[in-house]
C-alpha cells in the first residue's frame, strides 16, 4: 500500500511564474480531491474528480487554476501567474466510492500535501 | 466556505488526561468525520459517524453526533504526548465535498 503521494513537498517560486503539483492516488480509488490550506485554517475544496471527469470545482478555483486527470489516474494541479496569495498548502486526497452511497463522501485518504511559497 | 466551527481553538492538557473537543455545523449532514493533522503534514481519518448513529468509538476515541443540535464532540481519552496534533471535523453533505473547520489544536504537556 503506497498511499497517496504528492510531488513536489515544497516549491518556492517567484510572482508571475507557473507551477504545477502531481498527486498520484491510492490505485484503486475513484475519486480525487484538491484542497487548499492556509495556516491555522481547515482545508478549502477546490476541485474533485470521478475517474477522468472533472465533476466539481470550487468558485474559489480562478482561471489561473487548472487542473487534469487524464485516464483516470494521476492528477496535477496547474496555477499560472502566481500570486503572493496563492502561499498555501496544496492538499491531495482519494477515496473510493461504493455506488450504493450515491453523493456520500467516505473516507478520504491525504497525502502529505504540496507547500507553495510564492516570493 | 467553512461550515463547521470547532472548539476551543486551542487546548493544552497533561499527559493522561482526557481531551474534549467540540464540533458545530449549519447545515443537514450525510455524515460528519474527524481528522488528525500533525504540524506540516497531510491530514489522516480518524472516525466517521453516520447522521443516524449518536455514538462510536475507536481505541481511545469517543465520537458522539447531536443531530437536533447539529454539533460532534471527539474525546480522546487517557492522552499520550503523540497525540499533539490539530483536529478537524469535516461534514459531509452530499456534495461531493467535505466541508471543513479551523480545527482545535491539541498539545499534550508530558
Amino acid at each position: 500500500d503506497t498511499g497517496v503521494s504528492q510531488d513536489p513537498r515544497h516549491k518556492i517560486t517567484k510572482r508571475g511564474q507557473n507551477v504545477t503539483f502531481r498527486c498520484d492516488p491510492i490505485s484503486e480509488h475513484n475519486r480525487l480531491y484538491w484542497y487548499r490550506q492556509t495556516l491555522g485554517q481547515g482545508p478549502e475544496f477546490l476541485t474533485y474528480f470521478q475517474n477522468e471527469a472533472q465533476l466539481e470545482k470550487s468558485r474559489l478555483l480562478s482561471d489561473r487554476f487548472s487542473a487534469e486527470r487524464p485516464k483516470g489516474s494521476f492528477s496535477t494541479l496547474e496555477i499560472q501567474r502566481t500570486e503572493q496569495g496563492d502561499s498555501a498548502m496544496y492538499l491531495c486526497a482519494s477515496s473510493q466510492a461504493a455506488m450504493r452511497r450515491g453523493l456520500s463522501t467516505g473516507e478520504l485518504f491525504f497525502g502529505e500535501g504540496s507547500r507553495l511559497t510564492v516570493l | 466556505s467553512q461550515q463547521g466551527e470547532e472548539d476551543p481553538q486551542a487546548l493544552s492538557i497533561q499527559e493522561g488526561e482526557n481531551a474534549t473537543m467540540n464540533c458545530s455545523y449549519k447545515t443537514s449532514i450525510n455524515n460528519l468525520q474527524w481528522y488528525r493533522q500533525n504540524s506540516g503534514r497531510g491530514l489522516v481519518h480518524l472516525i466517521l459517524i453516520r447522521s443516524n448513529e449518536r455514538e462510536k468509538h475507536s481505541g481511545r476515541l469517543r465520537v458522539t453526533l447531536d443531530t437536533s443540535k447539529k454539533s460532534s464532540s471527539l474525546l480522546i481519552t487517557a492522552s499520550r504526548a503523540a497525540d499533539t496534533a490539530s483536529y478537524f471535523c469535516a461534514t459531509d453533505n452530499s456534495n461531493y465535498q467535505l466541508i471543513w473547520g479551523a480545527g482545535t489544536k491539541l498539545i499534550i504537556k508530558p
